[in-house]
């Protein structure tokens, strides 16, 4: 079993749509959250940094952290067509660079 | 402020070769991290390098090796390709040990 899993999708959503992508974790070591958005052909852009249990909202986008469920969330409001991408969440322990991944979920936002 | 930059951007090899990848962090930036990244394992840690030392190391083979010079570029080195090496490599920066990471666009590599 993987230590952080995410749904691969793919999610297709109409524009406008609030669109809702989680991840679950197995280590409760993991205290640093990431959410990145790659395009096609891409590297990774970082979209939302969050640190242990909580939100933040940056934007049209809110990330929720729930370390006594081990599960994260990032919530888009508004979705639109520039939003397809694929989202992947990322975490680590800390005291260091490595970062663990999901596999990604691939989001179609539709006119 | 100018991005990670990675070269080149695509590489065709075949089994048996060696490849050289090269990635210039962020300006200030001292780590580099390195990324494999495959549509069956998905993005998966290579290695970390700070002020010229490995200071963390993924699960892969010692065909993969990695380097930091004095100036915070990183060059990543795989030998003895493999067809399963064919991924996409990718190298983030950060400015210090633990932080926030930005990466570059990455390496196609394409092993024949």
């Amino acid at each position: 079993q993987k230590e952080v899993e995410q749904d691969p999708g793919p999610l297709s959503v109409p524009e406008g749509a609030i669109v809702s992508l989680n991840c679950t974790y197995s280590n409760s070591a993991f205290q640093y959250f990431m959410w990145y958005r790659q395009y096609s052909r891409k590297g990774p852009e970082l979209l939302m940094y969050t640190y242990s249990s909580g939100n933040k909202e940056d934007g049209r986008f809110t990330a929720q952290v729930d370390k006594s469920s081990k599960y994260i969330s990032l919530f888009i409001r508004d979705s639109q067509p520039s939003d397809s991408a694929t989202y992947l969440c990322a975490m680590t322990a800390g005291g260091g660079n490595k970062l663990t991944f999901g596999t990604g979920t691939q989001l179609k936002v539709e006119l | 402020k100018a991005g990670v930059t990675q070269t080149p951007r695509y590489l065709i090899k075949t089994r048996g070769q060696q490849v050289t990848l090269s990635c210039s962090p962020i300006s200030g930036h001292r780590s580099v991290s390195w990324y494999q990244q495959t549509p069956g394992q998905g993005l998966q840690f290579l290695f970390e390098y700070f002020s010229e030392t490995q200071r963390n190391k993924g699960n892969f083979p010692g065909r993969f090796s990695g380097r930091q010079f004095s100036n915070s570029r990183s060059e990543m080195n795989v030998s003895t390709l493999e067809l399963g090496d064919s991924a996409l490599y990718l190298c983030a920066s950060s400015r210090g040990r633990s932080g926030t990471q930005y990466f570059g666009p990455g390496t196609r590599l394409l092993v024949l």
